[in-house]
């Protein structure tokens, strides 16, 4: 079955650190999207991508960057890990623009981030 | 801009009650698209519905039903006859026309409903 599946699923970190977080989704799908979960803030787009070589800034890109080489990865980069980039990150892919009949976004199940 | 109110930070009533969880927006776009997702406590965010903007048929799935209202700008959620495994994180989710055409710029979510169904 295709799915979008997210690495590592737990990670504790350094201040200034550079992270990366994996994503990678088995449906080809053209859409990806990085979200960040935190408490009172629900769930905010970090970055997104629309195919290979695109990729746009969303609401909380300072501090994060993301490269599409190709059309099943979308990896989450954290230049210099701070402690308020602690957070749950969420991945996601759809089909076509979620405005399209019937197009849904397919989360990952995320990856718990810690910096210490 | 875009912007999404879930006003009931947490939710809590005994099993088998009717609970509604509220969602209002915000959007200068005349075309939108409106999502609820579920995210249990396992953490994993299940998709719910998805309602078009040009569509503001009311839809019931099983105990599930949801009222969308343009006039109130509102996409209210309602559980019938709630059951403890409805316990969860509700989110209301809400998407533009972007610049890629039809919504792909991302969700704007709401900060979601922590809803507690106690036996």
């Amino acid at each position: 079955d295709a799915e979008i599946t997210q690495s590592p699923r737990h990670k504790i970190t350094e201040t200034g650190r550079q992270v990366t977080l994996a994503c990678h989704q088995t449906w080809n799908h053209n859409n990806m999207f990085w979200y960040r979960q935190d408490l009172g803030h629900g769930l905010r787009l970090i970055h997104y991508s629309y195919g290979v070589q695109d990729t746009n800034k969303g609401e909380v890109s300072d501090g994060y960057s993301v490269s599409r080489s190709n059309t099943e990865d979308l990896p989450l980069t954290l230049e210099s890990a701070a402690s308020s980039q602690t957070s749950v990150y969420f991945c996601a892919s759809s089909e076509s623009p979620l405005g399209l009949l019937n197009t849904e976004a397919f989360f990952g199940q995320g990856t718990r981030l810690t910096v210490v | 801009a875009q912007k999404v109110t879930q006003a009931q930070t947490e939710i809590s009533v005994v099993e088998k009650e009717d609970v509604t969880l509220d969602c209002v927006y915000e959007t200068r776009d005349t075309t939108y698209y409106l999502f609820w997702y579920k995210q249990p406590p396992s953490g994993e965010l299940v998709f719910l519905i998805r309602r078009n903007s040009f569509d503001e048929q009311n839809e019931i799935s099983g105990r599930y039903s949801w009222n969308f209202q343009k006039s109130t700008s509102s996409f209210n959620f309602t559980i019938t006859a709630s059951q403890v495994v409805d316990s969860a994180v509700y989110f209301c989710a809400l998407s533009e026309e972007g610049r890629g055409g039809g919504g792909a710029d991302g969700l704007t979510f709401g900060k979601g409903t922590h809803l507690i169904i106690q036996p």
